[in-house]
Protein backbone atom coordinates (compact mmCIF):
# COMPACT_ATOMS: atom_id res chain seq x y z
CA UNK A 1 0.00 0.00 0.00
CA UNK A 2 1.18 3.66 -1.39
CA UNK A 3 1.77 5.87 1.72
CA UNK A 4 3.16 9.36 1.63
CA UNK A 5 4.75 11.37 4.11
CA UNK A 6 5.24 15.12 4.35
CA UNK A 7 7.50 16.10 7.24
CA UNK A 8 7.62 19.11 9.37
CA UNK A 9 3.53 19.21 9.31
CA UNK A 10 4.34 23.14 9.77
CA UNK A 11 7.17 25.69 8.90
CA UNK A 12 7.29 29.35 10.05
CA UNK A 13 9.38 31.39 8.13
CA UNK A 14 10.77 35.28 7.16
CA UNK A 15 9.41 37.01 3.89
CA UNK A 16 11.87 36.33 1.49
CA UNK A 17 13.41 33.12 2.16
CA UNK A 18 13.69 30.48 0.08
CA UNK A 19 12.47 27.18 1.81
CA UNK A 20 12.25 23.68 0.17
CA UNK A 21 9.04 21.40 1.48
CA UNK A 22 10.15 17.85 1.01
CA UNK A 23 7.39 14.56 0.40
CA UNK A 24 8.48 10.76 0.38
CA UNK A 25 6.89 7.71 -1.18
CA UNK A 26 6.74 4.28 0.18
CA UNK A 27 5.92 2.53 -3.75
CA UNK A 28 8.15 4.12 -6.76
CA UNK A 29 6.08 2.62 -8.95
CA UNK A 30 4.18 5.95 -9.71
CA UNK A 31 2.48 7.41 -12.31
CA UNK A 32 3.20 10.80 -11.70
CA UNK A 33 3.63 13.31 -8.74
CA UNK A 34 1.40 16.18 -8.40
CA UNK A 35 1.95 19.21 -5.57
CA UNK A 36 -1.02 21.06 -4.51
CA UNK A 37 -2.09 24.19 -2.96
CA UNK A 38 -5.57 24.72 -0.27
CA UNK A 39 -5.94 27.80 1.93
CA UNK A 40 -8.14 27.40 4.45
CA UNK A 41 -11.29 25.84 3.76
CA UNK A 42 -10.76 24.98 0.44
CA UNK A 43 -10.46 22.95 -2.04
CA UNK A 44 -6.96 22.02 -4.05
CA UNK A 45 -5.42 24.15 -6.49
CA UNK A 46 -2.79 21.86 -8.36
CA UNK A 47 0.56 23.92 -8.59
CA UNK A 48 2.54 21.34 -10.41
CA UNK A 49 2.94 17.92 -12.07
CA UNK A 50 5.73 15.25 -12.87
CA UNK A 51 5.56 12.83 -15.02
CA UNK A 52 7.52 9.57 -13.54
CA UNK A 53 9.85 9.82 -16.49
CA UNK A 54 10.31 13.61 -15.70
CA UNK A 55 13.25 14.87 -12.85
CA UNK A 56 11.90 18.38 -12.53
CA UNK A 57 9.05 21.07 -13.22
CA UNK A 58 9.24 24.71 -12.96
CA UNK A 59 6.42 27.27 -12.62
CA UNK A 60 7.50 30.79 -11.56
CA UNK A 61 8.78 30.84 -8.08
CA UNK A 62 8.12 27.20 -7.63
CA UNK A 63 10.38 24.21 -8.89
CA UNK A 64 9.56 20.70 -8.31
CA UNK A 65 11.71 17.54 -8.36
CA UNK A 66 11.19 13.91 -8.56
CA UNK A 67 13.60 11.13 -7.98
CA UNK A 68 11.61 8.34 -8.13
CA UNK A 69 14.07 5.39 -7.31
CA UNK A 70 14.59 6.83 -3.87
CA UNK A 71 10.95 7.72 -3.37
CA UNK A 72 11.36 11.45 -2.94
CA UNK A 73 9.92 14.82 -4.31
CA UNK A 74 10.63 18.46 -3.05
CA UNK A 75 8.96 21.49 -3.75
CA UNK A 76 11.54 24.50 -3.62
CA UNK A 77 9.79 28.32 -3.26
CA UNK A 78 11.92 30.91 -4.01
CA UNK A 79 11.49 34.64 -2.10
CA UNK A 80 8.79 33.61 -0.19
CA UNK A 81 5.65 36.02 0.38
CA UNK A 82 3.00 35.95 2.76
CA UNK A 83 0.40 35.41 0.41
CA UNK A 84 2.13 31.83 -0.06
CA UNK A 85 0.86 30.93 3.09
CA UNK A 86 -1.18 27.85 3.12
CA UNK A 87 -1.20 24.27 3.54
CA UNK A 88 1.23 22.13 0.68
CA UNK A 89 -0.24 18.52 -0.36
CA UNK A 90 1.78 16.23 -2.19
CA UNK A 91 -0.01 13.48 -4.05
CA UNK A 92 1.18 10.69 -6.07
CA UNK A 93 -1.00 8.24 -8.60
CA UNK A 94 -0.58 5.11 -9.26
CA UNK A 95 1.12 3.12 -11.76
CA UNK A 96 -2.46 2.21 -14.09
CA UNK A 97 -3.52 3.83 -16.81
CA UNK A 98 -7.07 2.64 -16.27
CA UNK A 99 -7.66 4.79 -13.04
CA UNK A 100 -5.08 7.61 -11.83
CA UNK A 101 -6.37 8.16 -8.37
CA UNK A 102 -4.30 9.98 -5.95
CA UNK A 103 -2.96 9.05 -2.63
CA UNK A 104 -2.11 12.06 -0.96
CA UNK A 105 0.37 13.04 2.50
CA UNK A 106 -0.53 14.88 5.14
CA UNK A 107 0.44 18.31 3.86
CA UNK A 108 2.15 21.03 4.83
CA UNK A 109 1.01 24.47 6.48
CA UNK A 110 3.25 27.16 5.51
CA UNK A 111 3.58 30.53 6.84
CA UNK A 112 5.57 32.81 5.66
CA UNK A 113 5.81 35.80 8.08
CA UNK A 114 5.71 39.61 7.08
CA UNK B 1 -15.44 27.13 -18.69
CA UNK B 2 -15.47 27.90 -14.65
CA UNK B 3 -13.73 24.61 -13.53
CA UNK B 4 -15.22 22.09 -11.47
CA UNK B 5 -18.12 22.93 -9.62
CA UNK B 6 -19.60 21.68 -6.13
CA UNK B 7 -23.44 21.81 -4.62
CA UNK B 8 -23.74 22.61 -1.51
CA UNK B 9 -20.82 24.07 -0.59
CA UNK B 10 -21.83 23.65 3.44
CA UNK B 11 -24.08 21.16 4.83
CA UNK B 12 -25.34 20.66 8.12
CA UNK B 13 -27.38 17.66 8.89
CA UNK B 14 -28.63 15.67 12.39
CA UNK B 15 -27.58 12.30 12.39
CA UNK B 16 -29.76 9.42 11.09
CA UNK B 17 -30.61 12.06 7.88
CA UNK B 18 -29.72 11.73 4.19
CA UNK B 19 -27.26 13.78 2.37
CA UNK B 20 -26.90 14.49 -1.65
CA UNK B 21 -24.03 15.85 -2.73
CA UNK B 22 -23.64 17.22 -6.67
CA UNK B 23 -19.76 17.79 -8.99
CA UNK B 24 -19.97 19.31 -11.98
CA UNK B 25 -16.84 19.09 -13.73
CA UNK B 26 -14.82 20.71 -16.51
CA UNK B 27 -16.87 19.84 -19.53
CA UNK B 28 -14.51 17.67 -21.78
CA UNK B 29 -13.38 15.71 -19.01
CA UNK B 30 -14.37 12.06 -18.66
CA UNK B 31 -12.72 10.94 -15.44
CA UNK B 32 -14.88 12.28 -12.19
CA UNK B 33 -13.08 11.10 -8.68
CA UNK B 34 -14.87 11.77 -5.25
CA UNK B 35 -12.31 11.90 -2.07
CA UNK B 36 -13.40 12.68 1.37
CA UNK B 37 -10.64 15.12 3.82
CA UNK B 38 -10.76 15.63 7.71
CA UNK B 39 -9.17 17.74 9.50
CA UNK B 40 -5.57 17.80 9.25
CA UNK B 41 -5.46 14.78 6.73
CA UNK B 42 -4.63 14.91 3.16
CA UNK B 43 -7.64 14.00 1.18
CA UNK B 44 -8.76 9.99 0.45
CA UNK B 45 -10.14 8.39 -2.55
CA UNK B 46 -13.44 7.36 -2.73
CA UNK B 47 -14.61 6.29 -6.06
CA UNK B 48 -13.69 6.97 -9.91
CA UNK B 49 -15.63 7.46 -13.11
CA UNK B 50 -14.61 7.23 -16.52
CA UNK B 51 -18.06 8.14 -18.66
CA UNK B 52 -21.01 6.92 -16.98
CA UNK B 53 -19.23 3.49 -15.07
CA UNK B 54 -18.14 3.63 -12.14
CA UNK B 55 -14.37 1.86 -11.99
CA UNK B 56 -13.41 1.41 -8.95
CA UNK B 57 -15.06 1.94 -4.89
CA UNK B 58 -12.47 2.44 -1.84
CA UNK B 59 -12.94 0.17 1.25
CA UNK B 60 -14.09 3.82 2.60
CA UNK B 61 -17.44 3.60 0.91
CA UNK B 62 -19.33 1.88 3.21
CA UNK B 63 -23.08 0.32 1.94
CA UNK B 64 -24.14 3.78 3.35
CA UNK B 65 -22.88 5.68 0.64
CA UNK B 66 -23.62 5.66 -3.26
CA UNK B 67 -22.48 7.72 -6.16
CA UNK B 68 -23.89 7.72 -9.91
CA UNK B 69 -22.75 9.56 -12.67
CA UNK B 70 -25.67 9.39 -15.40
CA UNK B 71 -24.87 10.29 -18.96
CA UNK B 72 -21.30 10.71 -17.97
CA UNK B 73 -21.94 14.06 -17.09
CA UNK B 74 -22.34 15.64 -13.83
CA UNK B 75 -22.35 13.20 -10.39
CA UNK B 76 -24.00 12.82 -7.04
CA UNK B 77 -22.93 11.55 -3.74
CA UNK B 78 -25.34 9.99 -1.37
CA UNK B 79 -24.83 9.32 2.14
CA UNK B 80 -27.53 7.56 4.01
CA UNK B 81 -28.45 7.38 7.50
CA UNK B 82 -25.62 9.86 8.37
CA UNK B 83 -23.47 9.41 11.63
CA UNK B 84 -21.35 11.71 13.14
CA UNK B 85 -17.84 10.22 11.24
CA UNK B 86 -18.84 11.48 8.22
CA UNK B 87 -18.20 14.80 8.77
CA UNK B 88 -15.44 16.10 6.59
CA UNK B 89 -14.73 17.87 3.09
CA UNK B 90 -15.93 15.76 -0.10
CA UNK B 91 -14.16 16.80 -2.59
CA UNK B 92 -14.73 15.98 -6.20
CA UNK B 93 -11.61 16.24 -9.50
CA UNK B 94 -12.25 15.65 -12.82
CA UNK B 95 -9.52 14.85 -15.58
CA UNK B 96 -9.13 14.37 -18.87
CA UNK B 97 -8.37 10.42 -20.07
CA UNK B 98 -5.25 10.47 -20.51
CA UNK B 99 -3.77 9.14 -17.63
CA UNK B 100 -1.27 12.05 -17.51
CA UNK B 101 -3.20 14.40 -16.86
CA UNK B 102 -3.57 16.71 -13.89
CA UNK B 103 -7.01 16.76 -11.61
CA UNK B 104 -8.64 19.28 -10.84
CA UNK B 105 -10.40 19.84 -8.10
CA UNK B 106 -14.07 21.50 -6.83
CA UNK B 107 -14.05 23.59 -4.20
CA UNK B 108 -15.85 20.97 -1.75
CA UNK B 109 -19.10 20.51 0.05
CA UNK B 110 -18.64 20.65 3.80
CA UNK B 111 -20.28 18.37 6.01
CA UNK B 112 -21.47 18.43 9.28
CA UNK B 113 -23.13 15.28 11.34
CA UNK B 114 -24.96 16.63 14.88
Amino acid sequence: KQEVTQIPAALSVPEGENLVLNCSFTDSAIYNLQWFRQDPGKGLTSLLLIQSSQREQTSGRLNASLDKSSGRSTLYIAASQPGDSATYLCAVSAYTGANSKLTFGKGITLSVRP
Amino acid sequence: DTGVSQDPRHKITKRGQNVTFRCDPISEHNRLYWYRQTLGQGPEFLTYFQNEAQLEKSRLLSDRFSAERPKGSFSTLEIQRTEQGDSAMYLCASSGSGGLETQYFGPGTRLLVL
